[in-house]
Parts: structure tokens; C-alpha cells; sequence
């Protein structure tokens, strides 16, 4: 059972524009979610969170909308650069109540910026 | 240093043989995680460390997995009898409690 869904296994972007990432989740007692940043060969980078408590962080060029109704968040970026082509993984904890925090992670969007 | 650090990076192992892998989390972090990632998969999650609380376990695949951690800090994953499915990158991950979590650069592990 896929708790975290990244329903678009690839997306490519210009140079410039925006990068909309898009993650569904089906545990209505995920509270927290994140978003992780990963290079080949190298271990995934914590780019950006939010709580439930919010539906929107944002921090620099990197904005976390979600929608706790529809249990739907996505990643904005913008603008894209080179740079960031990478494979972007969502993931989601509960953080209270004692539960163990453990990180529920999607399968990942591989983004492509075009120069 | 400053980051996780994992050892060792890459280990090609015969199977049925057992393998150590090791995490030194981030100086001052109370919780380590252990994840994996199979090839064209997503990382999945293996075992939780907390303070002196025990263990969250439930992500082991099986028996043959085993994970503890010393004085706090230190943490082996153990894989005794390694089979070929075994085959992935092992992630190791610290944060405080009920922050978001440092990955290191992960130990791939490649079972032939």
C-alpha cells in the first residue's frame, strides 16, 4: 500500500520557469511533510517542510503549498534553474503522539531544467 | 565532522555472506533512522533509533537484518546471509526529535 504517491515519475522544465512537483498522500495522520532533493550517487538533501498546521512555507525560490482536504501538496520552484535537475522525493511523518517519526517516501519525480 | 558520515561507501559482497554497515550521525542528534533504496525504487524505511527508548523495528525486512546503536550515537545494520535482493543503497539519516532528517551519502551494497 503506497501511502505517499508521486503519481509523475518525470517532468522537464525551461530554464526560467516554474517546476510544480505534485505529491498525494492517504494517511490522514501524516502531520508533517518534506520535501528531499537527490543527486546521483549521493544521499537526499532536505530541501523544504511544512506542518499541517499550515498550507503554505515557502523559502527562497522553493514553496510548499498543501491541501490537507484533498491530502495533495506539491513543490514550487521558481524560477528553475540547471541545477536543479535532480530526483525529488516527498515524504511525510507523524511527529506527535509518540509515534517514531519515521519518513513515508514517495517514489520520486525526476525533473530535467533545460537550459 | 559536520554531517552524517556512512561507511563503507560501497561493499560488493558474496552471497550468503553477513555484512556490517556503519553510521556516525550528526554530534548532538537524539534520533537515526535507517533506510534503503532499491534500484528504480523509492527509499523505504528500516528501522528507528530514539534516546534510550527502544526501537522502532517494523520496516526490517527479516530476521536476517539487525540494527543497534551504541552510547547513543554510533549505529550498525547488520545483514547476516546476504542475498542478491539485498542489493541497494543504505541510507542513515539523524535529526532532533521531531525535526527533519540529514541523510548521509548512503553504503551501497551490491550481493553477487
Amino acid at each position: 500500500d503506497q501511502q505517499v504517491k508521486q503519481n509523475s515519475p518525470s517532468l522537464s522544465v525551461q530554464e526560467g520557469r516554474i517546476s510544480i512537483l505534485n505529491c498525494d498522500y492517504t494517511n490522514s495522520m501524516f502531520d508533517y511533510f518534506l520535501w528531499y532533493k537527490k543527486y546521483p550517487a549521493e544521499g537526499p538533501t532536505f530541501l523544504i517542510s511544512i506542518s499541517s498546521i499550515k498550507d503554505k512555507n515557502e523559502d527562497g525560490r522553493f514553496t510548499v503549498f498543501l491541501n490537507k482536504s484533498a491530502k495533495h501538496l506539491s513543490l514550487h520552484i521558481v524560477p528553475s534553474q540547471p541545477g536543479d535537475s535532480a530526483v525529488y522525493f516527498c515524504a511525510a511523518s507523524s511527529r506527535w503522539g509518540g509515534a517514531t517519526n519515521k519518513l513515508i517516501f514517495g517514489t520520486g519525480t525526476l525533473l530535467a531544467v533545460q537550459p | 565532522g559536520a554531517g552524517v558520515s556512512q561507511s563503507p561507501s560501497n561493499k560488493v559482497t558474496e552471497k550468503g555472506k553477513d555484512v556490517e554497515l556503519r553510521c556516525d550521525p550528526i554530534s548532538g542528534h537524539t534520533a537515526l533512522y535507517w533506510y534503503r533504496q532499491s534500484l528504480g525504487q523509492g527509499l523505504e524505511f528500516l528501522i528507528y533509533f530514539q534516546g534510550n527508548s527502544a526501537p522502532d523495528k517494523s520496516g526490517l525486512p527479516s530476521d536476517r537484518f539487525s540494527a543497534e546503536r551504541t552510547g547513543g550515537s554510533v549505529s550498525t545494520l547488520t545483514i547476516q546471509r546476504t542475498q542478491q535482493e539485498d542489493s541497494a543503497v543504505y541510507l542513515c539519516a539523524s535529526s532532533l526529535e521531531g525535526y527533519s532528517q540529514y541523510f548521509g551519502e548512503g553504503s551501497w551494497l551490491t550481493v553477487v
